[in-house]
Formats: C-alpha cells, structure tokens, sequence
C-alpha cells in the first residue's frame, strides 16, 4: 500500500494563477480532507470530504474549491493564488472508527 | 466553541528521562481523542486513539495516554524518551463521532537533551 499520496511535493505560483493539489488514497477510506499548516497555527482544515461525490467547508475555505469525483481522489484547487495562501497542505483520509492517514505534503510558495 | 488546547508549546528533555505531553478539551460527550507526531518535514503519524474502554491505552513507539473524564484531559507519556522522539506532537479530538472531522491543538515541539 502507498497510502496517502500528495502531488506536487514542491510548487512556486505567481500571484493569480491557479493550480490543483491531487491527494490518493489506496486504502478505501470513506473520509478525505485537507488541511494547511503555517507555523505557530497549528493545522487548519481547508475542506473535507465524508463520501464519493461530497464535499464540506471546513475552518478556512475561502479561497480554496475541492472535488472527490472518485473515492481515492480529493482534489485542492486554487483558483487565484495570493501570497496568503503560501503554506504546506496536507491531505489525509481516514475510515469511520479510526484516525486519520497524513501524505507527506506539499509545500507551496505564492510570489 | 469546542477547543483543544496543548498548554506547552515546548518542552526539552533529557534523553532516558519520562515525558509528559498535556492535552486537554471542552467539555462535551465523551469524545474520540487522538495523538499524532509529526517529525521535520513529514506528514502527521497516529501514535494513538481512544474510544471507549479502558482509559489507558498503548500506542506505537512507546508511548501511552491516559483519559480522564473529570479533567477532560488526554495527556500522552513515555517512560524513557529518546533522542529520535524529537519532535512536534499534536492532541487531536473528534467532539462529534459521527461528523468525521477532527479538532487539532496547536502542538508541543519536544527538544531531547543527550
């Protein structure tokens, strides 16, 4: 098993273009999310996901749209990067009943 | 609002010596609570969860947590720390077991002395 993979690992935007974060998972977990984590606050959750086809708001979702078209895949778009948004995502998933399974990150860089 | 809160940013300890890691939560129901580590320039790893049970439960690597009720607390231990513990670990807690979401504290970083 893979396990919980993220890509890119490393991404430099320039403010206003886009991009979309892929996370996979092989391990038919039900629950996805993803999260950002800066220094000094800790992980914030960005959006997440409970099912095939669903997605929910999580603590800091302006900014960010996600989609789970397929059960191992949740997506991360940024539509209009701002240097605001400069941070390493994290994704993870997680089956009901038990915690959750972190990718190693990517760490993005907004100019 | 539901909170969890890690009260030491940073702790040092001497390599052999016990740790302690705080965590305490908001009041509400008996919750799902998790420990997980994060070392430099990973992703974050399960040490740990509690359901229901007995309130003392056993992880990976050595450690333990032990629940109690009347504190709502969840501290994380390990009798003898060594020097590849370094690292930032984080309290995690599910208020509401069905929604799936988790609520994380800030973390505490953990500096091993040799």
């Amino acid at each position: 098993n893979a396990g919980v993979t993220q890509t890119p690992k490393f991404r430099v935007l320039k403010t206003g273009q886009s991009m979309t974060l892929l996370c996979a998972q092989d391990m038919n977990h039900e629950y996805m999310y993803w999260y950002r984590q800066d220094p000094g606050m800790g992980l914030r959750l960005i959006h997440y996901s409970v099912g095939e086809g669903t997605t929910a708001k999580g603590e800091v979702p302006d900014g960010y749209n996600v989609s789970r078209l397929k059960k191992q895949n949740f997506l991360l778009g940024l539509e209009s990067a701002a240097p605001s948004q400069t941070s390493v995502y994290f994704c993870a998933s997680r089956k009901q009943g038990s915690g959750q399974y972190f990718g190693p990150g990517t760490r993005l860089t907004v100019t | 609002a539901q909170s969890v809160t890690q009260p030491d940013i940073h702790i040092t300890v001497s390599e052999g010596a016990s740790l302690e890691l705080r965590c305490n939560y908001s009041y509400g129901a008996t919750p799902y609570l998790f420990w997980y580590v994060q070392s430099p320039g990973q992703g974050l790893q399960l040490l740990l969860k509690y359901f229901s049970g007995d309130t003392l439960v056993q992880g990976i690597k050595g450690f333990e947590a032990e629940f109690k009720r009347s504190q709502s607390s969840f501290n994380l231990r390990k009798p003898s720390v060594h020097w590849s513990d370094a690292a930032e670990y984080f309290c995690a807690v599910d208020f509401n077991t069905n929604a799936g979401k988790s609520t994380f504290g800030d973390g505490t970083t953990l500096t091993v002395k040799p």
